[in-house]
């Protein structure tokens, strides 16, 4: 099983550019979450989904959109991107109810915006 | 005010001695407690996680809670170079998850 995948692992942007960054998992999870990480704020949940079909905003969605069209994917967009976007970009996955608290994180996608 | 709030560290302890890491939190309606680990340049991975006040323990590590204070701790004992990361508390409330920035822990041999 290769878990948790995100492609691409590295982008580089220019400001307004737009770019979509993917998510797998071959976990059968119903649970999945996009994640970004800036030195000093930590981990900051961006959009989260616990279904197919469904999506929801956690605590820094602005900028970002997102789609669960397949059970097994779940897509972060940038429509239009900003520096302040700059970050590490981490997807997870988790089962539902307790087991939820084990999300099981991506690789990550380094991505810079100029 | 961050919902979680965890000492940055970085923190660096001789081969053997005993780690505290710590976090305090906000917001009392926090139901679970979780500790994850993070090397570098990889994703996270969950450690343990708690619910209720207390200690729980597995292996080399204790996860502690102490809800009337709002804070968590994680003892890891005998520590080992392998355990060099970056150790991340996390609470959460509902499918809302909040991490600390994470605190550096570098095990020197």
């Amino acid at each position: 099983n290769a878990g948790v995948t995100q492609t691409p692992k590295f982008r580089v942007l220019k400001t307004g550019q737009s770019m979509t960054l993917l998510c797998a998992q071959d976990m059968n999870h119903e649970y999945m979450y996009w994640y970004r990480q800036d030195p000093g704020m930590g981990l900051r949940l961006i959009h989260y989904s616990v279904g197919e079909g469904t999506t929801a905003k956690g605590e820094v969605p602005d900028g970002y959109n997102v789609s669960r069209l397949k059970k097994q994917n779940f897509l972060l967009g940038l429509e239009s991107a900003a520096p302040s976007q700059t970050s590490v970009y981490f997807c997870a996955s988790s089962y539902t109810g307790l087991a939820a608290l084990e999300q099981f994180f991506g690789p990550g996608t380094r991505l810079t915006v100029l | 005010q961050k919902e979680v709030e965890q000492d940055p560290g970085p923190l660096s302890v001789p081969e053997g001695a005993i780690v505290s890491l710590n976090c305090t939190y906000s917001n009392s309606a926090f139901q679970y407690f979780m500790w994850y680990r993070q090397y570098s340049r990889k994703g996270p991975e969950l450690l343990m996680y708690t619910y209720s006040s207390g200690n729980k323990e597995d292996g080399r590590f204790t996860a502690q809670v102490d809800k009337s204070s709002k804070y968590i701790s994680l003892f890891i004992r005998d520590s080992q170079p392998s355990d060099s990361a970056t150790y991340l508390c996390a609470v959460n409330t509902g499918n809302q998850f909040y991490f600390g920035t994470g605190t550096s822990l570098t095990v020197i041999p």
